[in-house]
């Protein structure tokens, strides 16, 4: 089954601890992107990458890192996590950056 | 970067016709318009992409005027399931703040 997983699907964690969240897709897409989703702000992109070895920050990349050594996985990771990274999180995948973008279930991140 | 504005909430009634607006002013020559729905506790999911004039599908329209620099989506005979948010997307940087969808029987 085509899909984008993601894990772990909640988490609960404290001010500065570093955290990572996974991403991967078996659809041999190219693009990969990171959104954070907060109540009447919508989705907003982290970063995206498109292609292995290749990533660019979007609209709100202060306090993340990505990196994409393999086609299928594209991690989030939080160095320092801080309270205002509370939000739910979506990785999406797509052949190319104007594609049809498909979606993971979300992690939902809290940070104390 | 393009910019999307949408209506923060829309309420219908099963069976009406449902039409969502997004402004994208500075929509760039090569951008496609795209729209997704979202359920709550679920990733957004693909409705229905579209370049210029109409494009139909199994679920819904999407009408867009000959500058571009909007675009409707129509949902024909809404029934509750529909209630979602639906966001539309110019470019892969900029979604709109989506649209609530709150259908009543």
């Amino acid at each position: 089954e085509a899909q984008v997983t993601q894990n772990p699907r909640y988490l609960i964690t404290v001010t500065g601890k570093k955290l990572t969240v996974t991403c991967s897709q078996n659809m041999n897409h190219e693009y990969m992107s990171w959104y954070r989703q907060d109540p009447g702000l919508g989705l907003r992109q982290i970063y995206y990458s498109m292609n292995v070895e290749v990533t660019d920050k979007g609209d709100v990349p202060e306090g993340y890192k990505v990196s994409r050594k393999e086609k299928r996985n594209f991690p989030l990771i939080l160095e320092s996590p801080s309270p205002n990274q509370t939000s739910l999180y979506f990785c999406a995948s797509s052949y190319g950056d104007k594609d049809t973008q498909y979606f993971g279930p979300g992690t939902r991140l809290t940070v104390l | 970067l393009a910019k999307t504005t949408q209506p923060i909430s829309m309420d219908s009634y099963e069976g009406q016709e449902v039409n969502i607006t997004c402004s994208h002013n500075n929509i760039a020559t090569n951008d496609y318009i795209t729209w997704y729905q979202q359920f709550p506790s679920q990733g957004p999911r693909f409705i229905i992409q579209g370049y210029k004039t109409k494009v139909t599908n199994e679920v819904a329209s999407l009408f867009i005027p000959a500058d571009r620099k909007s675009s409707t989506l129509s949902l024909p005979r809404v029934s509750l399931s529909d209630t979602a948010v639906y966001y539309c997307l110019v470019l892969k940087l900029s979604f709109g703040a989506g649209t609530t969808v709150t259908v009543r029987a």
